[in-house]
C-alpha cells in the first residue's frame, strides 16, 4: 500500500512570495490533515478535511493560508504572501473514517522563507 | 485547553540502557494518547497508543501506560538500540473524536554504541 505522498520535499522562497504544497493521501482515506511543524516544536494542526469538506480550520491563518481538497482525494495548501515565520515543515496526514485516531503521515515539505 | 508536555531533550544513552521519556497532559474528557516517532529524514510514524485509563500500548519493545490519576503517558524501553535514535512525540486526541492530534514538543533520543 502506497503511503502519503507530498511534494515538493524542499522549497526556498523570498518573503512576500507565494508557495503551494501538494498532498496525495492513502487511497480510500476520507480524512486529510495539514500540520505545521516549526523547528523544535511539535506539529500543529492547520486544517482537517473529511472528504472535500472542512472539519476544523480554527488554527489556519486565513489571511494568508488557504487549502482545498476539491475532489475529496488530493489536497493543496497555499501560502500567499509568505512571511519569515512561515518557515517550517508542512506535514500532510490521512486516516480512514473507521479509525480516525490512527493517522499516517507523509514525509513533509520543508519551507524556508528568506 | 488541551496540551501535552514532554521532558526536554536531547536524551543521550548507551546501547542497552533503560529508556524513559516523560509525558504529561492536560485535557477535558477522556482523550486517547499516542507516541509517534520520527526517524532522521522520515515522516512521523505511530509507535503506540492507548485509548482509555490503565491501557498499556506496546510496540517494538516500547511501552506506555495511560495513567489518568497522574495524567501521564511515559514512554519506556528496557534496552535501547542505536537504531532507536529518533525524535519521539507524545500526543493526545482532541475531544469529540475528530481525530485532531495535539502534540508535545518532541524529545530527541540519541543512542551511542
Amino acid at each position: 500500500e502506497a503511503g502519503v505522498a507530498q511534494s515538493p520535499r524542499y522549497k526556498i522562497i523570498e518573503k512576500r512570495q507565494s508557495v503551494a504544497f501538494w498532498c496525495n493521501p492513502i487511497s480510500g482515506h476520507a480524512t486529510l490533515y495539514w500540520y505545521q511543524q516549526i523547528l523544535g516544536q511539535g506539529p500543529k494542526l492547520l486544517i482537517q478535511f473529511q472528504n472535500n469538506g472542512v472539519v476544523d480550520d480554527s488554527q489556519l491563518p486565513k489571511d494568508r493560508f488557504s487549502a482545498e481538497r476539491l475532489k475529496g482525494v488530493d489536497s493543496t495548501l497555499k501560502i500567499q504572501p509568505a512571511k519569515l515565520e512561515d518557515s517550517a515543515v508542512y506535514l500532510c496526514a490521512s486516516s480512514s473514517l473507521s479509525s480516525t485516531d490512527t493517522q499516517y503521515f507523509g514525509p513533509g515539505t520543508r519551507l524556508t522563507v528568506l | 485547553g488541551n496540551s501535552v508536555t514532554q521532558m526536554e531533550g536531547p536524551v543521550t544513552l548507551s546501547e542497552e540502557a533503560f529508556l524513559t521519556i516523560n509525558c504529561t497532559y492536560t485535557a477535558t474528557g477522556y482523550p486517547s494518547l499516542f507516541w509517534y516517532v520520527q526517524y532522521p529524514g522520515e515522516g512521523l510514524q505511530l509507535l503506540l497508543k492507548a485509548t482509555k485509563a490503565d491501557d498499556k500500548g506496546s510496540n517494538k519493545g516500547f511501552e506506555a501506560t495511560y495513567r489518568k490519576e497522574t495524567t501521564s503517558f511515559h514512554l519506556e524501553k528496557g534496552s535501547v538500540q542505536v537504531s532507536d535514535s529518533a525524535v519521539y512525540f507524545c500526543a493526545l486526541s482532541g475531544s469529540g473524536n475528530t481525530g485532531k492530534l495535539i502534540f508535545g514538543q518532541g524529545t530527541t533520543l540519541q543512542v551511542k554504541p
